[in-house]
């Protein structure tokens, strides 16, 4: 069976400091990968998505970057981190081509002070 | 572009009662899905329901079932007998099918089931 990984599942970061949150599929193979933020009280924004190794599309403009160095494997970065990214990041994964349903990860939270 | 719009942020249903989710979308296409996800307070992210649009008979999943018009675009979600897990921020989505990338989301309505 298919599972995504997310991790860390909490994370505290000051202002100006680099992120990165790793997310690992497993039990299938070439899938798209996304990266949503959940700001609180907000609904989900999808942030990238991959739908293959080194292929990223970026639908907002902002300091995040996203690599996908391998298959199943999405990262999601930042050099120097923004009050305003703090927020629930979810990672998804659909199988490619069929791309019918999304399965999300536990996510993680994310507060930078 | 297609927009997926969700007007109602709450919800309060009583227990057992039945509550009616309103999710409208615009699209130019005329194939593509549909899907309600279910985010509990876990955050943990579940797929409630699908329909694809080439089909005129309304999904249905146990309690959950949807309303379907395909004309009006409209997609709403119908949960009876209502139950305190149900309590959870529901998003509808729609994902094109010709387009093999990504699915929009809505912005979610906050369901309260009270006791």
């Amino acid at each position: 069976s298919q599972t995504i990984h997310q991790w860390p599942a909490t994370l505290v970061q000051p202002v100006g400091s680099p992120l990165s949150l790793e997310c690992t599929v497993e039990g299938t193979s070439n899938p798209n990968l996304y990266w949503y933020r959940q700001a609180a009280g907000r609904g989900l924004q999808l942030l990238f998505y991959s739908v293959g190794i080194g292929q990223i599309s970026s639908e907002v403009p902002q300091n995040l970057s996203a690599s996908r160095p391998q298959d199943r494997q999405f990262i999601l970065s930042s050099k120097k981190l923004l009050l305003s990214d703090s927020g629930f990041y979810l990672c998804a994964w659909s199988v490619h081509p069929d791309n019918n349903e999304q399965f999300f990860g536990p996510g993680t939270r994310l507060t930078v002070l | 572009a297609q927009t997926v719009t969700q007007s109602q942020p709450e919800m309060s249903v009583q227990e057992a009662e039945t509550v009616t989710l309103s999710c409208t979308y615009d699209t130019s296409e005329s194939d593509y899905y549909l899907f309600w996800y279910k985010q509990p307070p876990s955050r943990q992210m579940i797929l409630v329901i699908r329909q694809e649009a080439y089909k005129q008979q309304n999904a249905t999943e146990n309690r959950f079932s949807v309303n379907f018009q395909k004309a009006a675009k409209s997609f709403s979600l119908k949960i009876s007998d209502s139950q305190l897990g149900d309590a959870a921020m529901y998003f509808c989505a729609y994902r094109s099918a010709y387009r093999d990338d990504k699915i929009i989301f809505g912005k979610g309505t906050r369901l309260h089931i009270l006791p």
